[in-house]
């Protein structure tokens, strides 16, 4: 099956500073990756759709300059957490899908768990 | 809009039990309906889907039939196993243009021995 990376698997920083993830498609070409955040005992929360070579779009509410994604390939997103404080503390998770079928499956990745202190 | 309403955990049985998650949900379309598995620490997994009215998906001994007269889609397991304590999340998506699943919020298995 469709393979996604994800790294780093754990991040600690401190506050003030920027953390960058990477969300890899192994096997497969991802014309589109979502990233999504993952608060405790919750459900994911979509944050923001990429296709490969043009601009994220970015669910209400999602700061665009302080989550920054980049979709230069088509196997590798970048996230970035620019000037990170506690409150984006969380579990990051991306996606991927290939299109070219009815429904598009999404394979996610294993996730990133950012804690800022 | 859209939305997907999962029974609240934990549920938590004994090693052999019978599993129900429930799944309910409210489209304006006819969606596929999908059931996500997250071990701890991990992102999600597809376990199984249906993409019509009556299909029943079926993995690792878990199965759901899409119900759409009660708009349901029911997780369901005969004899489940340690090894499948996990969050289980209930997704939906409009088929056709892009994948943009909606979740529900999760229902947490914890299965003793």
């Amino acid at each position: 099956g469709a393979v996604v990376s994800q790294h780093p698997s754990r991040v600690i920083c401190k506050s003030g500073t920027s953390v960058k993830i990477e969300c890899r498609s192994l096997d497969f070409q991802a014309t589109t990756m979502f990233w999504y955040r993952q608060f405790p005992k919750q459900s994911l929360m979509l944050m923001a759709t990429s296709n490969e070579g043009s601009k994220a779009t970015y669910e209400q509410g999602v700061e665009k300059d302080k989550f920054l994604i980049n979709h230069a390939s088509l196997t590798l997103s970048t996230l970035t957490v620019t000037s990170a404080h506690p409150e984006d503390s969380s579990f990051y998770i991306c996606s991927a899908t290939s299109g070219g079928s009815s429904y598009n499956e999404q394979f996610f990745g294993p996730g990133t768990r950012l804690t800022v202190l | 809009g859209d939305s997907v309403t999962q029974m609240e955990g934990p549920v938590t049985l004994s090693e052999e039990a019978f599993l129900t998650i429930n799944c309910t949900y409210t489209a304006t379309g006819y969606p596929s309906l999908f059931w996500y598995v997250q071990y701890p620490g991990e992102g999600l997994q597809l376990l199984l889907k249906a993409t019509k009215a009556d299909d029943k998906g079926s993995n690792k001994g878990f199965e759901a039939t899409y119900r759409k007269e009660t708009t349901s889609f029911h997780l369901e397991k005969g004899s489940v196993q340690v090894s499948d304590s996990a969050v289980y999340f209930c997704a939906l998506s409009d088929t056709g243009g892009s994948y943009i699943p909606t979740f529900g919020r999760g229902t947490s298995l914890i299965v003793h021995p």
